[in-house]
């Protein structure tokens, strides 16, 4: 069984929705959770990092973390053509980089 | 925006030949990772480096090797290509003191495909 579980997809909205993302995880030691996006043909690049238990929130994105349900989602308002791209959950049980574990990616897309 | 740079960005060789993955960076970074990632899959570490002259293999089996001889440079080598190698190659870095320590700051990738 993987450590961290995430639907591929594809996800198709229409421009303006409210997309939800998810990822769940079998490993209670992991404190730290990141969202990372990757657009066609380009490396990730970090969208929001959490620590433990809650919500964060940076402009049309918001993260959350179910550590007692081991559930972490990704949600995105007003969804642009320019959100199309591949969401990877990652996580971590200290905040080193060199125990990341990532999820598989969803592949979503933004109607115009 | 991140300063990593990776060559090439798609190489499509044949099976037996010897190839190298460059990967350099600007900002200083002590550690330095190599990924593989294929369609639909998790992005697997293969190498990691703590610094300069230490590296270590990384959570996936990998026939590859690297160096670290300068800090902005962490090449991958493939003595003999298999098909088997056939991936997306994904280069990183990291800053402990940073932002974020757990962040991540990755290239566009090295698209290997072997004949």
């Amino acid at each position: 069984q993987k450590e961290v579980e995430q639907d591929p997809g594809p996800l198709s909205v229409p421009e303006g929705a409210i997309v939800s993302l998810n990822c769940t995880y079998s490993n209670s030691a992991f404190q730290y959770f990141m969202w990372y996006r990757q657009y066609s043909r380009k490396g990730p690049e970090l969208l929001m990092y959490t620590y433990s238990s809650g919500n964060k929130e940076d402009g049309r994105f918001t993260a959350q973390v179910d550590k007692s349900s081991k559930y972490i989602s990704l949600f995105i308002r007003d969804s642009q053509p320019s959100d199309s791209a591949t969401y990877l959950c990652a996580m971590s049980p200290s905040g080193s980089a060199r125990q990341l574990t990532f999820g598989s990616g969803t592949q979503l897309t933004v109607l115009p | 925006e991140a300063d990593i740079y990776q060559t090439p960005r798609y190489l499509v060789i044949g099976t037996g030949k010897k190839i190298t993955l460059e990967c350099s960076q600007t900002m200083g970074h002590d550690k330095m990772y190599w990924y593989q990632q294929d369609p639909g899959m998790e992005l697997h570490l293969i190498h990691y480096s703590y610094g300069v002259n230490s590296t270590e293999k990384g959570d996936l089996s990998s026939e590859s090797t690297v160096s670290r001889i300068r800090t902005e440079h962490f090449p991958l080598t493939l003595e003999s290509a298999r098909p088997s190698h056939t991936s997306q190659y994904l280069c990183a870095s990291s800053d402990p003191s940073g932002r974020w320590a757990g962040e991540l700051f990755f290239g566009e990738g090295s698209r290997l495909t072997v004949l």
